[in-house]
């Protein structure tokens, strides 16, 4: 079955050091990975895709990630953190089933707390 | 353009009342169209999406139903809500010819007393 996994419910970090936030997925066929950001009361706002290509993406607001396949991963990363990016995190996955539908597979989110 | 328009933005209802959520989308034509549940700020719940004018593919059997009477416009709607129909509703399109990518409305958030 596919599948993406955030194991951390919540990630805290310092203001200027280095955030990541874990994504791990199980698909069919080459996956199409993406992250999404939501602000309180907000929608989703779209940060960044891998398709294919470079391992390391990069996309809005400093974020960047990095997809390694040997181990069906796709962190979030971003090397200075800022308070404004507390936020929750969405991973997802392009359901490989459902052809030109373009259903997206989430992952539970992940909390990010940076503090000052 | 993308812009995704929803509301309204926030609605109390009582139990048994009916329902009735507006989407409509900007950008080019024949847009796949989601409506998803978010409840307790957490994961997202995928109910109905629609590739064209008409068609409706429903997740989940439940207390709601959808419509796509035009091509850019997305209805979500219920004869008799529920306690549990409330939540956080957020619609979305799929991006022009790369359908994978998603775009998001503001959403509305649903309180059924």
């Amino acid at each position: 079955a596919q599948s993406v996994a955030q194991p951390e419910d919540q990630v805290n970090v310092a203001e200027g050091n280095p955030l990541t936030v874990k994504c791990t997925y199980s698909v069919s066929g080459n996956p199409y990975l993406f992250w999404y950001v939501q602000y309180p009361n907000r929608g989703l706002q779209f940060l960044l895709k891998y398709i294919t290509g470079d391992n390391l993406v990069k996309g809005s607001y400093g974020f960047e990630a990095e997809f390694n396949k040997s181990q069906t991963s796709f962190h979030l990363k971003k090397p200075s953190a800022l308070v404004s990016d507390s936020a929750l995190y969405f991973c997802a996955v392009r359901d490989a089933t459902s052809g030109n539908t373009g259903k997206l597979i989430f992952g539970q989110g992940t909390t990010l707390q940076v503090k000052p | 353009s993308q812009t995704i328009h929803q509301w309204p933005a926030t609605l109390v209802q009582p139990v048994g009342s009916p329902l009735s959520l507006e989407c409509t989308v900007e950008g080019t034509s024949n847009p796949n169209l989601y409506w998803y549940r978010q409840a307790a700020g957490r994961g997202l719940q995928l109910l109905f999406y629609s590739v064209g004018i008409g068609q409706i593919s429903s997740e989940v059997p439940q207390n709601l139903s959808a419509s796509r009477p035009q091509d850019r416009q997305f209805i979500l709607s219920s004869k008799k809500l529920l306690l549990s129909d409330s939540g956080f509703y957020l619609c979305a399109r799929g991006r022009e010819r790369v359908y994978n990518e998603q775009f998001f409305g503001p959403g509305t958030r649903l309180t059924v007393l």
